[in-house]
């Protein structure tokens, strides 16, 4: 069962406010992915993590801050965000030795 | 030139049809190909892997042609769930954990009863 789950489904927010996404997995898959996504456009890679360690950071401003705490779970910390940061924040894992991706359906953020 | 480039339609195919897309990409090293479909507020879902050879799945069929650094879908017998858009997706990573997915901006189908 390729699963991969994300909380909040949606998550509303002050440009003030500190929040966090989760994202699990329980599928064994050792790389982690967050992309983003806005109306009518592509995803967009933001950070890739591969055996629990940071390996790709697509020059992300630093008011996203990503954390790997174990194999099976990626966070995605949130802190001082912009009202244009608000889009789709879609997690997804992929097994070792296969480079295929599979998504999570997604948190639906909205920056106030 | 975009990464990788599609043509965004939209496509409005009527129920029974056969519908192809098209997309390239810009990167000869690229290492790795799919399909992905988005169907509205979803999360994008793997259709196909797209390999040389080709390949088939039921009414599908995926192509690449590394040549002319081209990736084509067929759709046969097209069906009315068959309506979302289609991603095309292109792995410019070169090793596991380096992956770095590229997607076209995708192509808006919608099949007409």
């Amino acid at each position: 069962d390729t699963e991969v789950t994300q909380t909040p489904k949606h998550l509303v927010m002050g440009m003030t406010n500190k929040k966090s996404l989760k994202c699990e997995q329980h599928m064994g898959h050792r790389a982690m992915y967050w992309y983003k996504q806005k109306a009518k456009k592509p995803p967009e890679l933001m950070f890739v993590y591969s055996y629990e360690k940071l390996s790709i950071n697509e020059s992300v401003p630093s008011r996203f801050s990503p954390e790997c705490p174990n194999s099976s779970l990626l966070n995605l910390h949130l802190h001082a965000l912009q009202p244009e940061d608000s889009a789709l924040y879609l997690c997804a894992s992929s097994p070792i030795l296969e480079n295929t991706q599979y998504f999570g359906p997604g948190t639906r953020l909205t920056v106030l | 030139r975009k990464e990788v480039e599609q043509d965004p339609g939209p496509f409005n195919v009527p129920e029974g049809a056969t519908v192809a897309f098209n997309c390239t990409y810009s990167n000869s090293a690229s290492q790795s190909f799919f399909w992905y479909r988005q169907d509205c507020r979803k999360e994008p879902k793997l259709l196909m892997s797209v390999y040389s050879s080709g390949n088939e799945d039921g009414r599908f069929t995926a192509q690449l042609n590394r040549a002319s650094q081209y990736i084509s879908l067929l759709i046969r017998d097209s069906k009315l769930s068959d309506s979302a858009t289609y991603l095309c997706v292109v792995n410019m990573g070169t090793n596991f954990g380096n992956e770095k997915l590229t997607f076209g901006t995708g192509t808006r189908l919608t099949i007409i009863p």
